[in-house]
């Protein structure tokens, strides 16, 4: 049961550019969805969360949006850089238990 | 703060054997996830426990996987008997009481292989 899904396996952007990915959900259930990132041999590191209630949060070059009635959300990073470079995991959860994540999003930021 | 520890950071086993996964939470963190990530998908949940108590399992965790957190504080992920079908990396994480929309704080994990 894939509750949270991420269409794209892998994503390319020049330097300097916008990175946006995505994901889809299906739960309406979900009161909190995050990123992560995550790079070779280490767990995957929290990046950025949005509540239920809001549609967008911003952190420095980070933006994730929510759109609720399409139950989908999308990370924007920008400008993109080289050490963004990882795979991106959307994840959502209840009560902040049994997180539920999408299968990732390589993303490669090129020079 | 040193982060979430897990031990050991490989493990490669024989089918049939039993292995065991240690996790050290952040030591103010009183909830503690198990997850598992095989290749090309992302972490899928195992197991949680607030403090002592293993609130919740997944359908995932078999009869041949048990967890325990005695006291609360570091937890253990066996598996026995082993198949090949078990190898995967093991992610543990942890996180505080109300900690919604901090994300989970994950370790590096453990790499089963079997054989």
């Amino acid at each position: 049961d894939q509750q949270v899904k991420q269409n794209s396996p892998s994503l390319s952007v020049q330097e300097g550019r916008i990175s946006i990915l995505n994901c889809d959900y299906t739960n309406s259930m979900f009161d909190y969805f995050l990123w992560y990132k995550k790079y070779p041999a280490e767990g995957p590191t929290f990046l950025i969360s949005i509540s239920s209630i809001k549609d967008k949060n911003e952190d420095g070059r980070f933006t994730v949006f929510l759109n609720k009635s399409a139950k989908h959300l999308s990370l924007h990073i920008v400008p993109s850089q080289p050490g963004d470079s990882a795979v991106y995991f959307c994840a959502a959860t209840i009560n902040n238990n049994d997180m539920r994540f999408g299968a990732g999003t390589r993303l490669t930021v090129k020079p | 703060d040193t982060g979430v520890s897990q031990d050991p950071r490989h493990k490669i086993t024989k089918r049939g054997q039993n292995v065991t996964f240690r996790c050290d939470p952040i030591s103010e963190h009183n909830h503690l996830y198990w997850y598992r990530q095989t290749l090309g998908q992302g972490p899928e949940f195992l197991t949680y426990f607030q403090n002592e108590a293993q609130l919740e399992k997944s359908r995932l965790l078999s009869d041949r996987f048990s967890a325990e957190r005695p006291k609360g504080s570091f937890s253990t992920l066996e598996i026995q008997r082993t198949e090949q079908g078990d190898s995967a990396m093991y992610l543990c994480a942890s996180s505080r009481t109300g900690g919604a929309g901090y994300g989970y704080t994950f370790g590096s994990g453990t790499r089963l292989t079997v054989v």
